[in-house]
Parts: C-alpha cells; sequence; structure tokens
C-alpha cells in the first residue's frame, strides 16, 4: 500500500513568490492535515481538509491556504512569501476524522531567499 | 502558549538500558495522546497512543504512561537499541471533534552502541 505521497520534496523560492506543495493521500483516507515545522519548533497544525471541505485551521494568516480535490488529494498554497516560511511542511491522513492518528508523509522542504 | 511541552530537547543513552521521553500538558480537555518517531529527512511515525481512561499502554519495548493528574505523559523504551535514535514527538487531541492533534517540539533521543 503506498503511503502519503508529497512534492516536490525541496522547493526554494524568493520572499513574495507564492508555493503550491502538494500531497496525496494514502488510499482509501478521506482526511488531509498539513502541519508546519519549522526549525527548533514541534508541529504547528495548519489546515484540515475532508471530504473536500476545509474543516479546521490552525493559526497562520490567510495567505496559508489550500484545498482538497474529488480525489482526496490536497493543495497547500502559500502567498506572499516571507523568509520565516521556511520550513519543513508535513501532510498527513486519515479515515474521516482521523481520531486514532494519522499517517505522514515525508514533507516538502520549503526554503524562501 | 505551548499545550504541549517536551523539555528536553536531547538525551543520551547507553544501548540495553532505558529511554524515558518525557511530555507535559496544561489542558486538562486532551482525551487521547499519541508519539510519534521521526527520522531525519522522512515523516513522523506512529509509535504508541494511549487514551485518557487508561494509565499504562505497552507494545513490545514501548510503554506509554499517563498521569493525568500531574498532566504528564512518558515514553519508556525498554532495551533502547541504536535504531531507537530519532525525534520523538509527543501529541495530544482535545475531543472536540477538530481531530487536530497538537505536538510537543520533539526531543532528540541517541542510543550509544
Amino acid at each position: 500500500e503506498a503511503g502519503v505521497t508529497q512534492s516536490p520534496t525541496h522547493l526554494i523560492k524568493t520572499r513574495g513568490q507564492q508555493a503550491t506543495l502538494r500531497c496525496s493521500p494514502i488510499s482509501g483516507h478521506t482526511s488531509v492535515y498539513w502541519y508546519q515545522q519549522a526549525l527548533g519548533l514541534g508541529l504547528q497544525f495548519l489546515l484540515w481538509y475532508d471530504e473536500g471541505e476545509e474543516r479546521n485551521r490552525g493559526n497562520f494568516p490567510p495567505r496559508f491556504s489550500g484545498r482538497q480535490f474529488p480525489n482526496y488529494s490536497s493543495e497547500l498554497n502559500v502567498n506572499a512569501l516571507e523568509l520565516e516560511d521556511s520550513a519543513l511542511y508535513l501532510c498527513a491522513s486519515s479515515p474521516t476524522g482521523g481520531s486514532y492518528g494519522y499517517t505522514f508523509g515525508s514533507g516538502t522542504r520549503l526554503t524562501v531567499v | 502558549d505551548q499545550q504541549v511541552k517536551q523539555n528536553s530537547p536531547s538525551l543520551s543513552v547507553q544501548e540495553g538500558r532505558i529511554s524515558i521521553l518525557n511530555c507535559d500538558y496544561t489542558n486538562s480537555m486532551f482525551d487521547y495522546f499519541l508519539w510519534y518517531k521521526k527520522y531525519p529527512a522522512e515523516g513522523p511515525t506512529f509509535l504508541i497512543s494511549i487514551s485518557s481512561i487508561k494509565d499504562k499502554n505497552e507494545d513490545g519495548r514501548f510503554t506509554v504512561f499517563l498521569n493525568k493528574s500531574a498532566k504528564h505523559l512518558s515514553l519508556h523504551i525498554v532495551p533502547s537499541q541504536p535504531g531507537d535514535s530519532a525525534v520523538y514527538f509527543c501529541a495530544a487531541s482535545v475531543p472536540s471533534g477538530t481531530y487536530k492533534y497538537i505536538f510537543g517540539t520533539g526531543t532528540r533521543l541517541k542510543v550509544l552502541a
């Protein structure tokens, strides 16, 4: 069974640009979660999508947005990139609800220069 | 406000000895706790979990203890092996239907051969 896949593995962008990160969940999983792991910090919750709808978002500015497609894959968009957006972005998936934990992908390392 | 805290950023243990990783939380409404392990360049992988109705859960070499009155949980690894060297995150969830896990900042465990 394929795990959660994220692309690209690494992404380098210039301040002010937009970044798009992609995630494919495990087959059968309908919930997708996005987390940010900045240097020295734990995993900070960004967004939760389920059945194509945004269900919850963390304490991040509106320039962090995303969507979930009919096939349950998801996209995270970060607009007007700032240097402090440099981080590892992790996607996770679960069956609807995720009440017993998620399965994470390997992440996208975003570097803003 | 960090609701889940892992106050030890790193821990070194001799192979074969016990590793004890600690986690404190502030929200008494947390009802489910998990431990994840993360190797470099990989996503976190689920290790073990515990519900707030229990005070201990065991899975092979891994045991998680929960002390609700102290708002403290710990992960014991016995015996520790060099392959256990990784960053360990504890996470907690609130029974609000958000299925949003709040993660600690992680403890880097190094098991010395």
